[in-house]
């Protein structure tokens, strides 16, 4: 199975801070039709993961422009340009390029 | 607005069963492929199971680990999609969530305590 790895696995901001957060993948991502199906999450405390990117870099619905995504085949990066206190939780990493689709180990965004 | 809506979770002895359903509504269930996936105490997520739409087959999808022990499916009529869960054991102690879309909708989750 595809194993993605986050760091850092905690990050501690200031409101207003701008953060970015890595997810590396095991192996490349590019599906044969070439997508990449890199997707971020961010969850809450108390609350179900949401989904705020996919295809590594389209933002969801409703999504704040100040998310963002980039990469490509192993190593991608999530930024917030401007955190927001209702960005606190912990992000993670899925994809589904690959049979089984996996998550990283999720990072939890703090505040300093 | 789109809902899910899990239940059947609770507290099980190993080796029970469990079935799992997720009531939807607010979007177009017929076409949407439709997952469960669960969160371990470790908050660990893990991709159980994936049900596709009527287009494919309503092919299905599952984690190796859950293979033979975990059945998916779903009723078009009623909008829903259901885990059963067989042989439960420790390990499957989690909070179970049904997706569609097949990640950009969520239930809030349903717990299962899987203990003696």
């Amino acid at each position: 199975d595809v194993v993605l790895t986050q760091t850092p696995p905690t990050l501690s901001a200031t409101i207003g801070q701008s953060v970015s957060i890595s997810c590396r993948s095991s192996q490349s991502l590019l599906h044969s039709n070439g997508n990449t199906y890199l997707n971020w999450l961010l969850q809450r405390p108390g609350q179900p993961p949401q989904l705020l990117i996919y295809l590594v870099s389209r933002l969801e619905s409703g999504v704040p422009n100040r998310f963002s995504g980039s990469g490509s085949g192993t190593d991608f990066t999530l930024k917030i340009s401007g955190v927001e206190a209702e960005d606190l939780g912990v992000y993670y990493c899925v994809q589904s390029t690959h049979a089984p689709p996996t998550f990283g180990g999720g990072t939890k965004l703090e505040l300093k | 607005e789109v809902q899910l809506v899990e239940t059947g979770g609770g507290l099980v002895q190993p080796g029970n069963s469990l079935k799992l359903s997720c009531a939807t509504s607010g979007f177009t269930f017929s076409t949407a492929w439709m997952n469960w996936i669960r969160q371990t105490p470790g908050k660990r997520l893990e991709w159980l199971a994936q049900i596709e739409d009527k287009s494919n087959n309503y092919f299905i999808s599952y984690l190796e680990s859950v293979k033979g022990r975990f059945t998916i499916s779903r009723d078009d009529s009623k909008s829903s999609v259901y885990l059963q869960m067989n042989n439960l054991k420790e390990e499957d102690t989690a909070i179970y969530y049904c997706t569609g879309g097949p990640l950009a909708y969520w239930g809030q989750g349903v717990m299962v305590t899987v203990s003696s």
